[in-house]
């Protein structure tokens, strides 16, 4: 089941400089994203969200954008930070109130100082 | 701020064994899932839970599990006769409904040996 793909295993950015997190979705039925930071031995955290009508939220330092033609969105972060050095996971949903999140496979962010 | 907490953090059961995970979700939030991780794959939805009933559950979540909130504040995950393919970071999850983001807890790792 690869409906939620995230092809980079890992990104290695400096510190200040534009992290981009890159996400893909198959299923065309999903209707709200959400972008997770895992740190090791916890829980996600859920970090933005963009629901489908929309094709850009932002949230202080983060950006979600979304190209729904194209089933890609992207996480920014700017200017990152040592951190947000952490796993990150894109999740799409298919909607409504209590529908499951499908993950992705997540990518590890390092953030060199 | 509010969390989701879960107990216990590692549990370390024998094959065939019962074990029961414990979850207290986010006091006002009304759905309430339950996720895996097995090392190195990805978050996987197991089960979600509304107005006491099961809304949908995985082809995971098969006659070996089951889910119940005791009382008012408790959700927990059972697992009637464990498998070694069972150990995996457990995750609950609650929100308070459409649109809103999950919370996770920390989570439970078990371990079956």
């Amino acid at each position: 089941d690869q409906q939620v793909k995230q092809n980079s295993p890992s990104l290695s950015v400096q510190e200040g400089r534009i992290s981009i997190l890159n996400c893909d979705y198959t299923n065309s039925m999903f209707d709200y994203f959400l972008w997770y930071k895992k740190y090791p031995a916890e829980g996600p955290t859920f970090l933005i969200s963009i629901s489908s009508i929309k094709d850009k939220n932002e949230d202080g330092r983060f950006t979600v954008f979304l190209n729904k033609s194209a089933k890609h969105l992207s996480l920014h972060i700017v200017p990152s930070q040592p951190g947000d050095s952490a796993v990150y996971f894109c999740a799409a949903s298919l909607g409504g109130s209590n529908y499951k999140l499908t993950f992705g496979k997540g990518t590890l962010l390092t953030v060199n100082p | 701020e509010p969390e989701v907490t879960q107990t216990p953090s590692h549990q370390v059961t024998q094959m065939g064994q019962e074990v029961i995970l414990r979850c207290v979700p986010i006091s006002n939030h009304l759905y309430f899932y339950w996720y895996r991780q097995i090392l190195g794959q990805k978050v996987e939805f197991l089960v979600s839970f509304y107005n006491n009933e099961i809304s949908e559950k995985s082809e995971i979540f098969d006659d070996q599990f089951s889910v119940e909130r005791p009382d008012g504040s408790n959700f927990t995950l059972k697992i009637r006769s464990t498998k070694l393919e069972d150990s995996a970071m457990y995750f609950c999850a609650s929100n308070r409904g459409f649109g809103n983001e999950q919370f996770f807890g920390p989570g439970t790792r078990l371990t079956v040996l």
